[in-house]
């Protein structure tokens, strides 16, 4: 079945660096947009990243631009966001999301992974 | 940037009333790129409505979805207990809405 799973989440200091996974398993990978997106604890859902099917488009949140960076490898059917400079309100579960293009509704999510920027 | 704007912030209705949930651009959306999700505590959201009315595989027909340019709705014709949530619209690959929670009176 169709399955995302989110993985590389922690505890970070403010400053540092994360790396976030997603493996896509169930479904042809190469042929889907995936996104990053992100929930704080107790709020609402915030879109992070878009990355084009085969990686040649990548769309930014102003609130990460410049810090995170988004990536994929269609060999490995894996998705990442690399997230440095980090501060405490990037605090939250980030879920992998894939839709049939960058222009398209998320029609596939997976779990999420919890991250947490304190001191 | 376009700002999504739900409202209300929460809809406290009883099983088997209609639920009515408004979403408003702060400018006109191409060719409706906008979708509804749906999402309960501690799970993922899930898709309901994309290109502002057709119903994601597996969504029941009590949901449907309308409107173009700015102002968009979703409308739930006859709320099931599984329906209490917290219901979100979306631009494609951009903003979110801030969400209107839809909980049991």
């Amino acid at each position: 079945q169709v399955q995302l799973v989110e993985s590389g989440g922690g505890v970070v200091q403010p400053g540092r660096s994360l790396r976030l996974s997603c493996a896509a398993s169930g479904f042809t990978f190469s042929s889907y947009a995936m996104n990053w997106v992100r929930q704080a604890p107790g709020k609402g859902l915030e879109w992070v990243a878009v990355i084009s099917d085969d990686g040649s488009n990548k769309y930014y949140a102003d609130s990460v631009k410049g810090r995170f960076t988004i990536s994929r490898d269609n060999s490995k059917n894996t998705l990442h966001l690399q997230m440095n400079s980090l501060r405490t309100e990037d605090t939250a579960v980030y879920y992998c999301a894939g839709s049939s293009s960058i222009a398209a509704a998320a029609l596939l999510w997976g779990q999420g992974t919890m991250v947490t920027v304190s001191s | 940037e376009i700002v999504l704007t739900q409202s209300p912030d929460t809809l406290s209705l009883s099983p088997g009333e209609r639920a009515t949930l408004s979403c408003r651009a702060s400018q006109s959306l191409a060719s409706s790129y906008l979708a509804w999700y749906q999402q309960k505590p501690g799970q993922a959201p899930r898709l309901l409505i994309y290109g502002a009315s057709s119903r994601a595989t597996g969504i029941p027909d009590r949901f449907s979805g309308s409107g173009s340019g700015t102002d968009f709705t979703l409308t739930i014709s006859r709320l099931e207990p599984e329906d209490f949530a917290v219901y979100y619209c979306q631009q494609y690959g951009s903003s979110f809405g801030q969400g209107t929670k839809v909980d049991i009176k």
